[in-house]
């Protein structure tokens, strides 16, 4: 199974600034990586996919870049509505052995 | 819009079944892989079970032999049968799409939809 390691667990950041989380596979799974956003008491919503292809409505500030390994979602400048719950995801096999990491918390500081 | 609408979930006792259905709409639902997603307050988002446009199935060894995925393409929807259930089967069951359309291509989960609670307790 491939584990998926977010760090950090929690990030306070003040609206307006640069948020970077980090997220990483414990093998290579080439560029097949998604990001959510999960806010309490909604499903997650899929924001990138491919490592860095944005879905259509996802605004610009979101950013993700990577492959094999290492993935970094970037927020380039917070909303209020930005601060949630963030997940990666791993699709890398056909049939699926699909994992998650356990989340990033963006919270305000 | 792609609307993804989950029901089924309930209270049941260890060792009981529930059968999950999704009704799908907004989107050609024969050309897309779908899935099963489920999320505990303990261990996160877990993939649960996934139908190809093939009708290939394929399962989480944690699920293998007590779980069944199926898909009717003429209703666009999605089911999942839930036998032999335990108590760490207790979570919120989302139903989602592939990102991208095709076999075996995924490009992330799409869901949309509020989940079904399924709790496992005697």
């Amino acid at each position: 199974e491939i584990v998926m390691t977010q760090s950090p667990a929690t990030l306070s950041v003040s609206p307006g600034e640069r948020a970077t989380l980090s997220c990483r596979a414990s093998q290579s799974v080439r560029s097949n990586l998604a990001w959510y956003q999960q806010k309490p008491g909604q499903a997650p919503r899929l924001l990138i996919y491919d490592a860095s292809t944005r879905v259509t409505g996802i605004p610009a500030r979101f950013s993700g870049s990577g492959s094999g390994t290492e993935f970094t979602l970037t927020i380039s400048s917070l909303q209020s509505e930005d601060f949630a719950l963030y997940y990666c995801h791993q699709y890398n096999n056909w049939p699926p052995r699909d994992t998650f990491g356990p989340g990033t918390k963006v919270a305000v500081k | 819009e792609v609307q993804l609408v989950e029901s089924g979930g309930g209270l049941v006792q260890p060792g009981g079944s529930l059968r999950l259905s999704c009704a799908a709409s907004g989107f050609m639902f024969n050309y897309y892989d779908m899935h099963w997603v489920r999320q505990t307050a303990g261990e996160g988002l877990e993939w649960v079970s996934g139908v190809g446009t093939e009708g290939d199935t394929h399962y989480s060894p944690s699920v293998m032999g007590r779980f069944t995925i199926s898909r009717e393409n003429g209703k666009n929807s999605l089911h999942l049968q839930m036998n032999s259930l335990r108590a760490g089967d207790t979570a919120v069951y989302f139903c989602a799409k592939a990102g991208r359309r095709g076999h075996g291509d995924q490009g992330g989960f799409d869901i949309r939809g509020e989940g079904t609670v399924v709790t496992v307790s005697s």
